[in-house]
């Protein structure tokens, strides 16, 4: 089985500071891992990914995200947070052969002026 | 369309009503998922339709629930004698065939049952 745990339901910064949102999983096999975006009152939109490969994968709008295995971890990072970064993030993982993703609760990032 | 269309956008209904949901998946796009969100909470996998196989309904929460998909296009998520733990955004997503996992999703259906 499978699961996502993102620490932190919310998240403030200050515009031009250090954005880090949490995300750590479990899975039994060798994972995919994603992190989406979510506007109010849209859709989901994907951050980035990791399949395989390189494991510091860079997504849209400065978004970044290392893979570390040894700690089940997948945190996402932008180095200076912008006003129009304020949304809801979701960390997601997929097993191999399983294509339905397992999300975590999602962490509300504000930024602050 | 370009994207992932879903219908109606918002939907208020009694308690003990029936209600359908519908996708309109990315053309061409084989697999569609759909996902519930309830407020606060991540998105939890309902059931996945790839092709012509059988349907993954293993996130169906009960019987209550079912999906239909017409070929490759449109998708129908019923919902019957609902509940109000049944009020959620439903999110329905699709993934094209030459792309193993990126899923694409559409803006929801908001569904409230008072």
């Amino acid at each position: 089985a499978q699961s996502v745990t993102q620490l932190g339901s919310h998240v403030s910064v200050s515009e031009g500071a250090l954005v880090l949102l949490r995300c750590n999983y479990s899975s039994s096999v060798p994972p995919y891992l994603f992190w989406y975006v979510q506007y109010p009152n849209q859709g989901l939109q994907l951050l980035l990914k990791y399949t395989t490969g390189a494991t510091l994968v860079k997504g849209i709008n400065g978004f970044e995200a290392e893979f570390k295995k040894s700690e089940t971890s997948f945190h996402l990072t932008k180095p200076s947070a912008h006003m129009s970064d304020a949304a809801e993030y979701f960390c997601a993982v997929s097993e191999a052969g399983r294509r339905a993703l397992t999300f975590g609760s999602g962490t509300r990032l504000q930024v602050q002026p | 369309g370009a994207g992932v269309s879903q219908s109606p956008s918002n939907k208020v209904t009694e308690k003990g009503k029936d209600v359908e949901l519908r996708c309109d998946p990315i053309s061409g796009h084989t697999a569609l998922y759909w996902y519930r969100q309830r407020l606060g909470q991540g998105l939890e996998f309902l059931i996945y339709f790839q092709g012509n196989s059988a349907p993954d309904k293993s996130g169906l929460p009960s019987d209550r629930f079912s999906a239909e998909r017409t070929g490759e296009s449109v998708s129908t998520l019923t919902i019957q004698r609902t509940q109000q733990e049944d009020s959620a955004v439903y999110l329905c997503a699709s993934r094209g065939g030459t792309e193993l996992y990126e899923q694409y999703f559409g803006p929801g259906t908001r569904l409230t049952v008072t």
